[in-house]
């Protein structure tokens, strides 16, 4: 069964970098997913499409401060100089005969 | 620009039904698919289906058949959700989103969201 685990929160501070981690299901390693950015009361936000090997696109508009790269059967977003508009939820997203989303992690800037 | 604007706040009673768009603009409606996403409050993104622009076929997600139903009209590159015998746990912000290809895939676009709120 295709799952995402992501964990629940993370923390870091301003002007620092944070990395968080979405880990696919046994059998999925070679999948590709994609980030997304949810700031408080809005809707989300494509923030790039990562595969396996770590390349990855993004989307309109996203700044160079965001990144991807894979491990194995994880898969990573990099956010660098860490921004109070950076304080938001992130979900991972991965996709087969249907669609799946991480349970999404909460990203708070200190 | 790509966008996807879809229709207003809903207030319904259990038992009604609910009818939402998604109108798409800047890019060729019928060469992406249209996925639909519901997030409960306080909740995360859980994905509902997705529905062929091409064809206009539809496939439902589990916990997402029978009273729910997509449907397109490419005259206006508009995507539907209807829900139909409204529960209060139909409560949610419901989104449109596109996939970057035809078929289900990442989801590159978002609307803005309508949210649907069931309440005697």
């Amino acid at each position: 069964q295709l799952v995402l685990t992501q964990s629940p929160s993370a923390s870091a501070s301003l002007g620092a970098s944070v990395k968080l981690t979405c880990t696919l299901s046994s059998g999925h390693s070679s999948y590709a997913i994609a980030w997304h950015q949810q700031q408080p009361e809005k809707g989300p936000r494509y923030l790039m499409k990562l595969n396996s090997d770590g390349s990855h696109s993004k989307g309109d508009g996203i700044p160079d401060r965001f990144s991807g790269s894979s491990s194995g059967a994880e898969r990573y977003l990099t956010i660098s100089s860490l921004q109070s508009e950076d304080e938001a939820d992130y979900y991972c997203q991965t996709w087969g005969t249907g669609m799946v989303f991480g349970g999404g992690t909460k990203l708070t800037v200190l | 620009q790509v966008q996807l604007v879809q229709s207003g706040s809903e207030l319904k009673k259990p038992g009604a039904s609910v009818k939402v768009s998604c109108k798409a603009s800047g890019y060729t409606f019928t060469s992406y698919a249209m996925n639909w996403v519901r997030q409960a409050p306080g909740q995360g993104l859980e994905w509902m289906g997705w529905i062929n622009t091409n064809t206009g076929n539809p496939t439902y997600a589990q916990g997402f058949t029978g009273r729910f139903v997509f449907s397109l009209d490419t005259s206006v590159s508009t995507a539907y959700l209807q829900i139909s015998s409204l529960k209060a746990e139909d409560t949610a912000v419901y989104y449109c989103a596109r996939s970057i290809v035809v078929v289900v895939a990442a989801t590159d676009y978002w609307g803005q969201g309508t949210l649907v709120t069931v309440s005697s």
